[in-house]
């Protein structure tokens, strides 16, 4: 089964919307870190957030937001007044904290592509 | 500056043949990470290291070898026994598995094309 599920597969949008991308996990752990991950055309994946399953406070960075809900194991992304250079695939990404000998892995959604027209 | 070499970025290979790919991090990391990227198929695990001298499988390690002699490398050998070796291969790095934080850096990235 995925461990991290991300529904929509490629978004489209026109420059100044903004666009929310879901992400749902699954885990048994109490303890466990979240993460989105961005991918330019030029194929490395770029740090975005991270986040402990103890701290569900919604974080801010400039056009880009997060809301954590436990209730639901969502950790969504939105991105406010899209850009073009917001255009890539964006993965979302689970690391269990109390799983032995594979501590550390990170288990990855399939990625949504955002495509965003001027 | 510190970070993540993979070289090298582009590599072509006759079907029946093994080949290496290079992945060097300057990041001073105890656990390194190679992943394989299809179209669709988001990033699946290969192989990883917790350690020097120390190497687990992951989800697709059939067809693939790793060794892990030096801290900061990490080759990755395709075998011809990989039956559909074409993809984007990506090493990444983290601090350690034992720490709170498992951030990952990743590298630019190999795209293999077996001809």
């Amino acid at each position: 089964a995925q461990k991290v599920t991300q529904a929509q597969t490629e978004i489209s949008v026109v420059e100044k919307e903004d666009v929310t991308l879901d992400c749902v996990y699954e885990t048994r752990d109490t303890t466990y870190y979240l993460f989105w991950y961005k991918q330019p055309p030029s194929g490395e994946l770029v740090f975005l957030i991270r986040r402990n399953s103890f701290d569900e406070q919604n974080e801010i960075s400039g056009r880009y937001s997060w809301n954590f809900q436990k209730s639901t194991s969502s950790f969504n992304f939105t991105i406010t007044a899209s850009q073009v250079v917001d255009s890539a695939v964006y993965f979302c990404a689970l690391s269990e904290r109390n799983r032995g000998s594979t501590l550390g892995r990170l288990y990855f959604g399939r990625g949504t592509q955002l495509t965003v027209w001027p | 500056d510190g970070g993540i070499t993979q070289s090298p970025k582009y590599l072509f290979r006759k079907e029946g043949q093994n080949v290496t790919l290079s992945c060097e991090q300057n990041l001073n990391h105890d656990a390194m990470y190679w992943y394989r990227q299809d179209p669709g198929q988001g990033l699946r695990l290969i192989y990883y290291s917790q350690i020097v001298n120390d190497f687990q499988k992951g989800d697709i390690a059939e067809g693939y070898s790793v060794s892990r002699e030096k801290k900061e490398s990490f080759p990755l050998t395709v075998t011809s026994a990989q039956k559909n070796p074409t993809a984007f291969y990506l090493c990444a790095s983290s601090l350690g598995t034992s720490g709170s934080w498992n951030e990952q850096f990743f590298g630019p990235g190999t795209r293999l094309t077996v001809l």
